[in-house]
């Protein structure tokens, strides 16, 4: 069965500070692998995602992640962290299902802090 | 921009009743899921609906739990008799066919309270 690791319950950045959240994933097959990011009171936001091709895929907000096959990895950056960025962020695993569609299965999030 | 809906924000229900929790997602979309997260808890998948019938669903999703979607545009789950460890955010998702099967768009979610 897959499985997703973020080993960082928090983090916390200055404003206009790099950032890199790390996922550790687990699946027998080529993964789809997903971020999505949760403010407040919000619902799940699809950051970005990684079916197949180029290892280094662009997201929304600036943010980008980069697939190692050989770390099982599937790790977050941004260049330059905004104060907004301030959230809760997940990383998933999509297992396709035989009646269509993907079931994800998420890690336990990575509480992001921005300090101005 | 098109959007999941989930109503209402917030349920509470006392433990032993129905509660049906309402969704409206993305026209156009085809594929349609549940999730769950108890608090401090991961996201949970619960179920997935996909032309007019369950494709698969999690343990969690036993006889308890039903999904349906009554007309068009509605996508509801419902919770029979509901226990103290059903307290939890619901999120609805939905997603589109083709090649973009595989994203996976969500609603702000309904956090239920049983007491």
């Amino acid at each position: 069965a897959q499985s997703v690791t973020q080993p960082d319950i928090h983090i916390t950045v200055s404003e206009g500070a790099s950032l890199e959240l790390r996922c550790n994933y687990s699946y027998g097959a080529t993964p789809y692998l997903f971020w999505y990011v949760q403010s407040p009171g919000q619902g799940l936001q699809l950051l970005l995602k990684y079916f197949s091709g180029d290892t280094l895929v662009q997201g929304i907000k600036g943010f980008e992640a980069e697939f190692k096959r050989s770390q099982s990895s599937f790790n977050l950056r941004k260049p330059s962290v905004h104060w907004s960025d301030a959230a809760e962020y997940f990383c998933a695993v999509g297992a396709i299902l035989t009646g269509g569609g993907n079931k994800l299965t998420f890690g336990t999030g990575t509480q992001l802090k921005v300090e101005l | 921009e098109p959007e999941v809906t989930q109503t209402p924000s917030h349920q509470v229900t006392q433990m032993g009743q129905e509660v049906i929790l309402r969704c409206v997602p993305i026209s156009n979309h085809l594929y349609f899921y549940w999730y769950r997260q108890i608090l401090g808890q991961k996201v949970e998948f619960l179920v997935s609906f996909y032309n007019n019938e369950i494709s698969e669903k999690s343990e969690i999703f036993d006889d308890q739990f039903s999904v349906e979607r009554p007309d068009g545009s509605n996508f509801t789950l419902k919770i029979r008799s509901t226990k103290l460890e059903d307290s939890a955010m619901y999120f609805c998702a939905s997603s589109p066919g083709g090649s973009l099967a595989y994203e996976q768009y969500f609603g702000p979610g309904t956090r239920l309270t049983v007491t």
